[in-house]
């Protein structure tokens, strides 16, 4: 079974500044997908970054970037130039692909990183 | 306007009532999902439809009952809770086996039972 760790509760970073939340996976999987999503106080879930794991190149999206090491099985997320609006509940997700090519949607998730920025 | 709409955004119901939670995407995916975010676990995976077919069910209780009458819709019944099933109920929705399959949630239903 996968299993998806979180060690940060919480975190805070100034305005501007950058911060690295933390996740490790364990999987016999080969092929499988990594995610980040955010949680505002909205409840939404949004997609933050997507990487797959037979790529090596670590999966960039404007001020967020992973780092992505693949035989440590860690997950990192990075947030450069922090942002008011980036305070939420940060969450790592797994999902494997299945031998026919799809995923049933089957993603497990870590217990989250409430990240607050702060003016 | 997210893509995945959930209505109630809130619900208080007691141990003998029923209710229904409801979800609508507008993204044209082929596969629909529901979640539960209780306080102290991670997310959990209840229900999958794909192609309006249930293809998995991760041994939810018979008191929550999925229906997807088509694509796009997508329904939990609710009879007969517990107060332990008060939670955050997310609907998501994905194109299965695209290239670059993910999914997409929706607001939630926050879900009291007393």
């Amino acid at each position: 079974a996968q299993t998806v760790t979180q060690s940060q509760p919480e975190m805070s970073v100034q305005e501007a500044e950058t911060v690295t939340l933390s996740c490790t996976y364990d999987t016999s999987e080969s092929n499988y997908y990594l995610f980040w999503y955010k949680q505002p106080p909205s409840r939404q879930m949004i997609l933050v970054i997507r990487q797959e794991a037979y790529k090596q190149q670590n999966a960039t999206e404007n001020r967020f970037s992973v780092n992505f090491q693949k035989a440590a099985k860690s997950f990192s997320l990075k947030i450069s130039d922090s942002q008011l609006g980036d305070t939420a509940m940060y969450f790592c997700a797994f999902m494997k692909r299945v031998s026919y090519g799809g995923s049933q949607g089957n993603l497990i998730f870590g217990k989250g990183t409430k990240l607050s920025v702060k003016p | 306007e997210t893509g995945v709409t959930q209505t109630p955004r809130h619900l208080v119901m007691g141990m003998t009532n029923k209710k229904s939670l409801k979800c609508e995407q507008h993204l044209g995916h082929n596969a629909m999902y529901w979640y539960k975010q209780s306080a102290k676990k991670p997310l959990e995976l209840m229900f999958v439809y794909s192609l309006e077919e249930r293809v998995e069910n991760n041994s939810v209780p018979s008191r929550f009952s999925p229906e997807c009458p088509n694509s796009s819709h997508l329904f939990l019944h609710l009879h007969t809770l517990q107060p332990e099933d008060s939670a955050l109920y997310l609907c998501a929705s994905s194109q299965e086996l695209a290239e670059n399959e993910k999914l997409f949630f929706g607001s939630g239903t926050q879900l009291s039972v007393l």
